[in-house]
C-alpha cells in the first residue's frame, strides 16, 4: 500500500507560472523526498528533506515540510516546457531501512 | 558518470513463461533496491538488498519472485510462472549507506508485457 496521496493529481499550466503540488503522508518519517519522472523513464532525484527541517530551496525548486499536518509541497516557480513530467513525493519511515514508499505522483504539463 | 543500468529495457512474454531481469548499480553504492511500477501510479518497494544481504521484502514479492545480488555489485530479479498482472515497469535503484536513507539514483526500468 502506498503511503502517500498527492494534489492534484494532473495540473496544466502555461509557461513562466508557478506549480505547486501537495503530499500528504500518514505515519512518522525520517525524510521526505521529491522525485521526477519523465514518460518512460526511470525516476530522477530532486531533492530531500529532513524530519527536523520546515523548507528547502534548490534552484527554481522550493519544498516545505509540515510535521504536524503530515503534509509537503513542492513548488516550481517559473516554469518551463521541460519541466512536463509526473513529481512523486516519497517517504523514508523512521528506523526504516531507506525504502522509499511513494504516493500516486501529479502529472504536471506546461505549456509553451 | 555512468548511472543505474537495467536490462532488458522491454520485456515480452507469453503467460507460464519465467522472465529475468538485470540491474548494475552505481559502482559504489552498497544499496540496491527493487520497486515495481504500474501504469498511473507511484513505484512500490518490492525488495531492498545491502551488499549480498537481502534484508527486507516485501509482502508483494509472491514465492513466484526471487532476486539475487550474488556479490554485492549487479542484481537480478526473477518471475517465475508470469501472470497478466505482472505487467508493469520493473524498477531498480541504488544508494549508498547512510543515516536515514539517502536519495536513490533509478535506472530506465524494465517494462514487462504479458501476453
Amino acid at each position: 500500500s502506498q503511503q502517500g496521496e498527492e494534489d492534484p493529481q494532473a495540473l496544466s499550466i502555461q509557461e513562466g507560472e508557478n506549480a505547486t503540488m501537495n503530499c500528504s503522508y500518514k505515519t512518522s518519517i525520517n525524510n521526505l523526498q521529491w522525485y521526477r519522472q519523465n514518460s518512460g523513464r526511470g525516476l530522477v532525484h530532486l531533492i530531500l528533506i529532513r524530519s527536523n527541517e520546515r523548507e528547502k530551496h534548490s534552484g527554481r525548486l522550493r519544498v516545505t515540510l509540515d510535521t504536524s499536518k503530515k503534509s509537503s509541497s513542492l513548488l516550481i516557480t517559473a516554469s518551463r516546457a521541460a519541466d512536463t513530467a509526473s513529481y512523486f513525493c516519497a517517504t523514508v519511515i523512521s528506523g526504516n531501512t531507506g525504502k522509499l514508499i511513494f504516493g500516486q505522483g501529479t502529472t504536471l504539463q506546461v505549456k509553451p | 558518470d555512468t548511472g543505474v543500468s537495467q536490462n532488458p529495457r522491454h520485456k515480452i512474454t507469453k503467460r507460464g513463461q519465467n522472465v529475468t531481469f538485470r540491474c548494475d548499480p552505481i559502482s559504489e553504492h552498497n544499496r540496491l533496491y527493487w520497486y515495481r511500477q504500474t501504469l498511473g501510479q507511484g513505484p512500490e518497494f518490492l525488495t531492498y538488498f545491502q551488499n549480498e544481504a537481502q534484508l527486507e521484502k516485501s509482502r508483494l514479492l509472491s514465492d513466484r519472485f526471487s532476486a539475487e545480488r550474488p556479490k554485492g555489485s549487479f542484481s537480478t530479479l526473477e518471475i517465475q510462472r508470469t501472470e497478466q498482472g505482472d505487467s508493469a515497469m520493473y524498477l531498480c535503484a541504488s544508494s549508498p549507506h547512510g543515516q536515514g536513507g539517502q536519495p536513490q539514483h533509478f535506472g530506465d526500468g524494465t517494462r514487462l508485457s504479458i501476453l
